[in-house]
């Protein structure tokens, strides 16, 4: 199986920061690599998907970028709806992977 | 406008069988892929299983051989039958459609809870 590791766990930021949340598979996925946003009690919502193509509807301050093995989530310029939990998820094969979570904190 | 809900959660017996649906609307669920995947109380996600518009299905280890997907094309409606449940399988049960060849999710339904208690 293909394993997703997501850095850091948790990170606290302010409104206005820009953030880097980086994602790492264990073996090369090409571009298969997508991104999600969580808040608490909701279902998750997709925000970048093959790696760096904005879903639609999801500000341009969201930028995804890798390739391989390493990937980039970058949300520039923090505002209060953006603090939540992602999520990044392999789908070069199944079983389908999903990183343990980046939980983002107001600081 | 494309939407999921899914249906069928609650509280079940260790060993106990349940089935969840998920009604779709504003796509035919046939062809795409669909998935499940769930959120055990306070974790991450977990894909659980999909079905390939070709009629296909994949299954985490985890669920293999007791967790059974399926959809119904006169309803535009996915299924997961789930037998043998246990403790672990207590969580959050999303349906989301998948795209083709690339697996992304998207949309998801509001999920449904499934608890595994005596």
């Amino acid at each position: 199986d293909i394993q997703m590791t997501q850095s850091p766990s948790s990170l606290s930021a302010s409104v206005g920061d820009s953030v880097t949340i980086t994602c790492r598979a264990s073996q090369s996925i090409s571009n298969y690599l997508n991104w999600y946003q969580q808040k608490p009690g909701k279902a998750p919502k997709l925000l970048i998907y093959a790696a760096s193509s904005l879903q639609s509807g999801v500000p341009s301050r969201f930028s995804g970028s890798g390739s391989g093995t390493d990937f980039t989530l970058t949300i520039s310029s923090l505002q209060p709806e953006d603090f939540a939990t992602y999520y990044c998820q392999q789908s070069y094969k199944t079983p389908l992977t999903f990183g343990q979570g980046t939980k983002l904190e107001i600081k | 406008e494309v939407q999921l809900v899914e249906s069928g959660g609650g509280l079940v017996q260790p060993g106990g069988s349940l089935r969840l649906s998920c009604a779709a609307s504003g796509f035919t669920v046939s062809s795409n892929y669909m998935s499940w995947v769930r959120q055990a109380p306070g974790k991450g996600l977990e894909w659980v299983s999909v079905i390939y518009s070709g009629g296909n299905t994949y299954y985490a280890d985890s669920v293999k051989g007791r967790f059974t997907i399926s959809r119904d094309n006169s309803k535009n409606t996915l299924y997961l039958q789930m037998n043998s449940l246990r403790a672990e399988d207590t969580a959050v049960y999303y349906c989301a459609r998948s795209s083709v060849a690339y697996n992304w999710f998207d949309p998801w339904g509001q999920g449904t809870l499934v608890t595994v208690s005596s």
